[in-house]
């Protein structure tokens, strides 16, 4: 099975914290993708990679970075949390497109800011 | 006008009932199509996957695609209280290296014993 992890599952930051979300896949996935999710909005891409130390903006990039130095983890950071930034952010894999091309979620991390 | 479109419900059924979901989309070149439930404070879960148009059967549910009506529907038989949660669409294009999924915003399913 696969198995996509997230650091935390809720989360409280203040305005103005640095905050760093992590993710990691144990099935050698090449792609790896960053979502928040908002009641009516639904899940809207902010980063994905495709390669360590490869990264690409999704539709939603801005107060946000990423990083990935091992194939396995990918990281979020909230360089300056924002209350607007307040939200369910979940981590996704995929393989490559030419397999089953599905993405695998982990279980959210619910991130409250103050 | 949003690329895929879902009504965000609730539907409520009760217990045995065959539920219909349903999306419409926009952009003609998507070619893979997946529903995934999401239960309460979880991550989303794959429960179908199919390529281009036609049917697909897994147990009770049946995913079906009519490109030609850019419409994609989920079938549920036999509805069970445990398939009480949140069912989001999500397309793909062809030929996308990274697959970029467009969800649908979800439609919360209710199943009363």
């Amino acid at each position: 099975d696969v198995k996509v992890t997230q650091s935390s599952r809720y989360l409280v930051k203040r305005t103005g914290e640095k905050v760093f979300l992590e993710c990691v896949q144990d099935m050698d996935h090449e792609n790896m993708f960053w979502y928040r999710q908002d009641p009516g909005l639904g899940l809207r891409l902010i980063y994905f990679s495709y390669d360590v130390k490869m990264k690409e903006k999704g539709d939603i990039p801005e107060g946000y970075s990423v990083s990935r130095e091992k194939k396995e983890r990918f990281s979020l950071i909230l360089e300056s949390a924002s209350t607007n930034q307040t939200s369910m952010y979940l981590c996704a894999s995929s393989s490559p497109p030419e397999s089953t091309d599905t993405q695998y979620f982990g279980p959210g991390t619910r991130l409250t800011v103050l | 006008q949003k690329e895929v479109e879902q009504d965000p419900g609730p539907l409520s059924v009760p217990e045995g009932a065959i539920v219909s979901l349903n999306c419409t989309y926009s952009n003609s070149a998507f070619q893979y199509f997946m529903w995934y439930r999401q239960y309460s404070r979880k991550g989303p879960e794959l429960l179908m996957y199919t390529y281009s148009s036609g049917n697909k059967e897994d147990g009770r549910f049946t995913a079906q695609v009519d490109k030609s009506s850019k419409y994609i529907s989920l079938f549920i038989r036999d509805s069970q209280p445990s398939d009480s949660a949140t069912y989001l669409c999500a397309m793909s294009l062809m030929n996308t290296g990274f697959q970029k999924l467009v969800f649908g915003t979800g439609t919360r399913l209710l199943v009363s014993p």
